[in-house]
């Protein structure tokens, strides 16, 4: 059985830091691609961050861009996400969420989403 | 940054009703690739469509998609009391993959 279970969240002033990690297990860890996805409360979906198997590439939400860096570690089995320069926007439930992927001859191709956490809250405020 | 706009915002029907929940690109989607989700309060999305039109493993027939380029719909064939969510679509053909921001269907 799949199971991807996030850790990490809680309250944090504006401006600080945060790291949230993903345990995964029941599948090959290290042949998927992987994703971190929030949800601000009573709102939508935003994808945030994606990597690939072999962390070769990576993908950031402009809104996440330089303040956010994940990152993966195979051995591990597991899935990080440094969140740094937080601001109140940030506050929301973060999704560890699992994606098949594709080679191709012009790189690799991140698949939908098939697996999802259940998420950690992370809460920004002074 | 390819936009999706999803129509209409709230759906109200009852059980037994078909159900039909649309998702406009704002530029043609690369390929195939759009999946949706459905949400309930308290829980995370569970994926029902992946590849514009292939279900994932589990989701009952009354759940389809279709569409191309820019408009893509699922439909619910006949409304099942568990059906009542909050419905996203993804494109995930491009970065940043985008999410929809929802339709919520409701008990009429």
């Amino acid at each position: 059985e799949v199971q991807l279970v996030e850790s990490g969240g809680g309250l944090v002033k504006p401006g600080g830091s945060l790291r949230l990690s993903c345990a995964a297990s029941g599948f090959t860890f290290s042949t998927y691609s992987m994703n971190w996805v929030r949800q601000a409360p009573g709102k939508g979906l935003e994808w945030v961050s994606s990597i690939t198997s072999s962390s070769t590439y990576i993908y950031y939400a402009d809104s996440v861009r330089g303040r956010f860096t994940i990152s993966r570690d195979n051995a591990k089995n597991s899935l990080y996400l440094q969140m740094n320069s937080l601001r109140a926007e940030d506050t929301a439930v973060y999704y560890c969420a699992r994606s098949g992927e594709i080679k191709t001859i012009f790189g690799v191709v991140i698949l939908s989403i098939d697996y999802w956490g259940q998420g950690t809250l992370v809460t920004v405020s002074s | 940054e390819i936009v999706l706009t999803q129509s209409p915002g709230t759906l109200s029907l009852s059980p037994g009703e078909r159900a039909t929940l649309s998702c406009r690109a704002s530029q043609s989607v690369s390929s195939i690739y759009l999946a949706w989700y459905q949400q309930k309060p308290g829980q995370a999305p569970r994926l029902l469509i992946y590849d514009t039109s292939n279900r994932a493993t589990g989701i009952p027939d009354r759940f389809s998609g279709s569409g191309s380029g820019t408009g893509f719909t699922l439909t619910i064939s006949r409304l099942e009391p568990e059906d009542f969510a909050v419905y996203y679509c993804q494109q995930y053909g491009s970065s940043p993959r985008t999410f929809g921001q929802g339709t919520k269907l409701e008990i009429k």
